[in-house]
C-alpha cells in the first residue's frame, strides 16, 4: 500500500540553525501539506501546496518557513532560522484530487524536530 | 474563528462501545474527518463525514450532523488496542486544510 514518507524521523538543531524536512507524497497524489504538532498539543496546520505553489498558509507559517517541491517527488519544509519555539513533530500529508467535499489527506510517520 | 471540542480523555472496558462526541463551530466547513493516532505515531485516518447521517466501517461507525455542528465516533467491541487519541479534524471551505481539535485519549482496560 503506498505511503508517505519522511526524512529523518529525528533532527537535532541548535537555536538560529536552518533546517530542511523532507518528504515523499504517495506518488499519484497532487495535494501536499504540512502539519505540527508541540508535544501534548493538537494538531496544527501549517501550509498547504498545489500546482508547485501555496494553496493556503496559516498564522505559524511565518516568513521563516518555505515549502518547496524540486523534483517529481520530493516535497520539502524549510526553517530559516530556527527557535526553541519550533520544537515539535512535523507531519507530511498528502491527497488526491479534490471532489466534492475533500479527499483524504495521508500522513507520514513525522519528523521531530529538536531545536537545543 | 475555528472552535472543535472533544472531550479530554475517556475509559471504557475491553467488548464495550464508546461515544466519542466533538461539537465544532468554524467560519467554513467542507466535511469532517475522525483520525486515530497512537502516541508518537502519525495520525491514521478513520473516517470522512460531509453529509448528514451514519457511516458505518466495520467496528467504527461517525454521525454527523451540520446544523447542530456535531459529530460522533462509535467504537464497537473495544480492543486493548484501540487504547490512542481519536482526533476529530473539519476541512475548511476551500478543502486545503485540516483543523484539528486537541483529541480525545481512549484508555481501553481488561
Amino acid at each position: 500500500e503506498p505511503e508517505v514518507t519522511q526524512t529523518p524521523s529525528h533532527q537535532v538543531t541548535q537555536m538560529g540553525q536552518e533546517v530542511i524536512l523532507r518528504c515523499v507524497p504517495i506518488s499519484n497524489h497532487l495535494y501536499f501539506y504540512w502539519y505540527r504538532q508541540i508535544l501534548g498539543q493538537k494538531v496544527e496546520f501549517l501550509v498547504s501546496f498545489y500546482n508547485n505553489e501555496i494553496s493556503e498558509k496559516s498564522e505559524i507559517f511565518d516568513d521563516q518557513f518555505s515549502v518547496e517541491r524540486p523534483d517529481g517527488s520530493n516535497f520539502t519544509l524549510k526553517i530559516r532560522s530556527t527557535k526553541l519555539e519550533d520544537s515539535a513533530m512535523y507531519f507530511c500529508a498528502s491527497s488526491g484530487r479534490l471532489t466534492s467535499g475533500a479527499d483524504t489527506q495521508y500522513f507520514g510517520p513525522g519528523t521531530r524536530l529538536t531545536v537545543l | 474563528g475555528q472552535n472543535i471540542d472533544q472531550p479530554t480523555e475517556m475509559t471504557a472496558t475491553e467488548g464495550a462501545i464508546v461515544q466519542i462526541n466533538c461539537t465544532y463551530q468554524t467560519s467554513g466547513f467542507n466535511g469532517l474527518f475522525w483520525y486515530q493516532q497512537h502516541a508518537g505515531e502519525a495520525p491514521t485516518f478513520l473516517s470522512y463525514n460531509v453529509l448528514d447521517g451514519l457511516e458505518e466501517k466495520g467496528r467504527f461507525s461517525s454521525f454527523l450532523s451540520r446544523s447542530k455542528g456535531y459529530s460522533y465516533l462509535l467504537l464497537k467491541e473495544l480492543q486493548m488496542k484501540d487504547s490512542a487519541s481519536y482526533l476529530c479534524a473539519v476541512v475548511n471551505q476551500a478543502g486545503t486544510a485540516l483543523i484539528f481539535g486537541k483529541g480525545t485519549t481512549l484508555s481501553v482496560s481488561s
